[in-house]
């Protein structure tokens, strides 16, 4: 059964900084994974999706990379800003066209 | 291009009580997903529709839950009766993909339930 994690739940940053997101699954055998950005009392906007035969995707300040021998995924987002601040959730499509998500981390910029 | 419509924004009802919510997707999206989404988790999907047919309903309690999606656009999902534990929000999406894969999501602003 696939399984989708984040660690960690929560990261606090100066602005400015450059930061790492991961998303680890444990099944390989995957269509996709894609990255999203939750707001406070917001609905989900996709950030990046990335096949399963891709190793990377950029938009801006923001590159996914997916590494499926191992599974897992980084979101990386340079010279952060306040704005930025959001819950980041990973979600996989599995074998079975499941979208299998990971429970977020949330991420606060400090100005 | 205009995103997903859902409404209401915010419910406040009682247990035992009924509630519905109401998603319009994007033109010509042919699948459209209602998530269930507590806080601190990740969406937990309650039912998929390709086009007005169900593709997946596995995690839908049934027993109070239903969902239709009319001609093959808008969507309604109904608790009735409602319980403590239904409290979340309620997050519709579409996706422009055909056959089963999910392709790129496009959610809502979601339904923010409260169950007292």
């Amino acid at each position: 059964k696939q399984e989708v994690t984040q660690i960690p739940a929560a990261l606090s940053v100066p602005e400015g900084e450059n930061l790492v997101l991961n998303c680890s699954f444990t099944d390989s055998a995957i269509y996709n994974l894609q990255w999203f950005r939750q707001d406070p009392g917001k609905g989900l906007t996709s950030l990046l999706l990335i096949q399963s035969s891709q190793r990377e995707q950029t938009s801006g300040r923001l590159n996914a990379s997916l590494d499926k021998s191992s599974g897992r995924s980084t979101l990386y987002i340079a010279a952060s800003q306040p704005g930025d601040s959001a819950t980041y959730l990973c979600a996989v499509e599995d074998s079975n066209y499941q979208l299998i998500w990971g429970a977020g981390t949330k991420l606060i910029i400090k100005p | 291009e205009a995103g997903v419509a859902q409404s209401p924004r915010y419910k406040i009802i009682e247990k035992r009580q009924s509630v519905a919510f109401w998603c319009n997707p994007i033109s010509g999206h042919a699948t459209l997903y209602w998530y269930q989404q507590i806080l601190g988790q990740g969406p937990k999907l309650l039912i998929q529709f390709q086009n007005n047919g169900v593709v997946d309903d596995s995690q839908l309690p049934k027993d109070r839950f239903s969902a239709e999606r009319l001609k093959g656009v808008d969507s309604t999902l109904k608790i009735q009766p409602a319980k403590l534990e239904d409290s979340a929000v309620y997050l519709c999406a579409s996706s422009q993909s055909s056959a089963s894969r999910a392709g790129e999501l496009f959610f809502g602003e979601g339904s923010r339930l409260t169950v007292l």
